[in-house]
């Protein structure tokens, strides 16, 4: 059975600091996806990952896929306020896309 | 550009009560999903379908009924509500030979007293 895990779940963090979120995945997978949600909002696609060793990054955000250890980075740089969002981790096996409980990110100015 | 469409937006419904969610979209996807979403929970999935004709059990299916109509549409039904199906419920699609990158819908809160 495919799980997803995330962690932290919550996290708060000073303006300009660098942090990392973690997501672990239980089985093999076809794509790992990182999603962006805004309190009351939709969720957004961040980033696509299709294969070990992929790296991906827009603006302060980039995303990494270790397909051996089953695990998936979303690292932070120099956070900023406009940043603060809950982010999911999803994984794609057979069209089955499982997410995690996501982390709330909260940025303090 | 509609993208995945939605309705209700928001329902209150008794208990015992039946509703049907909607859910459209016109980006010619091959993939529909239904998620709920609850405080602490993420997103769990309750049904997909994968291609039109087709549909599978998600994560909690229980409660649960889904029709995929069409290509653009994909409902689900709640045939006797209960209040542990108060939540927020969530519409995507996506295409295979695209990513599969999902795009959703804005969310129908359901509230069932």
């Amino acid at each position: 059975e495919l799980k997803v895990e995330q962690n932290p779940l919550f996290l708060s963090m000073q303006e300009g600091k660098n942090y990392t979120i973690y997501c672990n995945y239980s089985t093999t997978s076809d794509r790992l996806y990182w999603y962006r949600q805004d309190p009351g909002k939709s969720l957004e696609s961040l980033f696509v990952l299709l294969s070990n060793g992929a790296v991906k990054q827009e603006g302060r955000l980039m995303a990494s896929l270790d397909t051996k250890a089953r695990l998936s980075t979303l690292h932070i740089t120099a956070a900023v306020h406009d940043l603060s969002a809950t982010y999911f981790c999803a994984v794609d096996r057979d069209d089955k896309i499982i997410f995690g409980k996501g982390t709330r990110l909260h940025i303090l100015p | 550009n509609a993208g995945v469409t939605q309705t209700p937006k928001f329902q209150v419904l008794k208990t015992g009560q039946s509703m049907t969610l909607q859910c459209a979209q016109d980006m010619n996807h091959n993939s529909m999903y239904w998620y709920r979403q609850d405080p602490g929970m993420g997103l769990r999935l309750i049904y997909y379908s994968a291609s039109e004709g087709t549909t599978d059990k998600g994560e909690v299916p229980n409660g649960y009924n889904v029709s995929r109509l069409n290509k653009r549409e994909f409902s689900l039904r709640l045939e006797s509500a209960a209040p542990s199906q108060t939540s927020v419920y969530f519409c995507a699609s996506s295409h295979q030979g695209r990513g599969n990158i999902q795009y959703f819908g804005a969310g129908t809160r359901l509230s069932v007293l």
